[in-house]
């Protein structure tokens, strides 16, 4: 089936810091791929999405790359904040199904 | 994209006792809504989905007597919690599937979830 691998975290760094959230996925078909990121007490909120191989998504200086031949789709940031505090979701989607991965919390400190 | 709303916002309630949580499409007509549960510093757990005018399609290990979904309307969805106990406690999100137009497929749009803390 499904699934959806990200690293553990949690990820803590310095403000303004380069940020790699790493996510592989398995999957059947093509399936289009999420990051979601939840603030504490909040629900998921959409970050990006790609739906095809070599689609980048990017918002809010927050980008990621649909890579086919490495089945990934890493968040990366240049300089993060410390609004950026949250928990990060990887997810795919086949189907109408969503699969997500374990969430990496990121911590970012003045 | 969809605005979904969820009520309430968080719940607590006693042992032994129901809870009704509502999740509702604001601008949008959801002919499939879906329900997640999340534990504590975990992931989301695909629970149901709920399709308006059947019956919800839940997943394996959800007992469908505990966990009663109701999809009356395309606007609405609810998530009744039944006798429930404090393993119920958890944090409940609805999502609603609706066409992204932008990208041309379709995306869920997640409510803001439910605190549920049952003593």
């Amino acid at each position: 089936g499904d699934s959806v691998t990200q690293m553990e975290g949690p990820v803590t760094l310095s403000e303004e810091a380069f940020l790699t959230i790493n996510c592989t996925y398995t999957a059947t078909g093509y399936p289009s791929l999420f990051w979601y990121v939840q603030y504490p007490g909040e629900g998921l909120q959409l970050l990006l999405k790609a739906t095809k191989a070599d689609d980048k998504g990017s918002n809010k200086g927050f980008e990621a790359t649909y890579r086919k031949e490495t089945t990934s789709f890493h968040l990366e940031k240049g300089s993060v904040q410390v609004s950026d505090s949250a928990v990060y979701f990887c997810a795919l989607q086949g189907g109408n199904k969503l699969t997500f991965g374990t969430g990496t919390q990121l911590k970012v400190e003045l | 994209g969809a605005v979904v709303s969820q009520h309430p916002s968080w719940v607590i309630c006693k042992s032994g006792t129901s809870v009704k949580i509502e999740c509702r499409s604001l601008d949008f007509q959801a002919t499939t809504m879906f329900w997640y549960r999340q534990f504590p510093k975990q992931s989301l757990m695909l629970m149901a989905t709920s399709n308006e005018g059947s019956k919800a399609t839940y997943e394996q290990g959800v007992e469908k007597d505990k966990f009663l979904i109701n999809h009356a309307s395309l606007t609405l969805s609810t998530l009744t919690v039944t006798s429930a106990h404090p393993e119920d406690s958890s944090f409940y999100i609805c999502s609603v599937l609706g066409w992204a137009s932008v990208s041309s497929y379709n995306e869920q749009f997640f409510g803001p979830g439910t605190r549920l803390t049952v003593l």
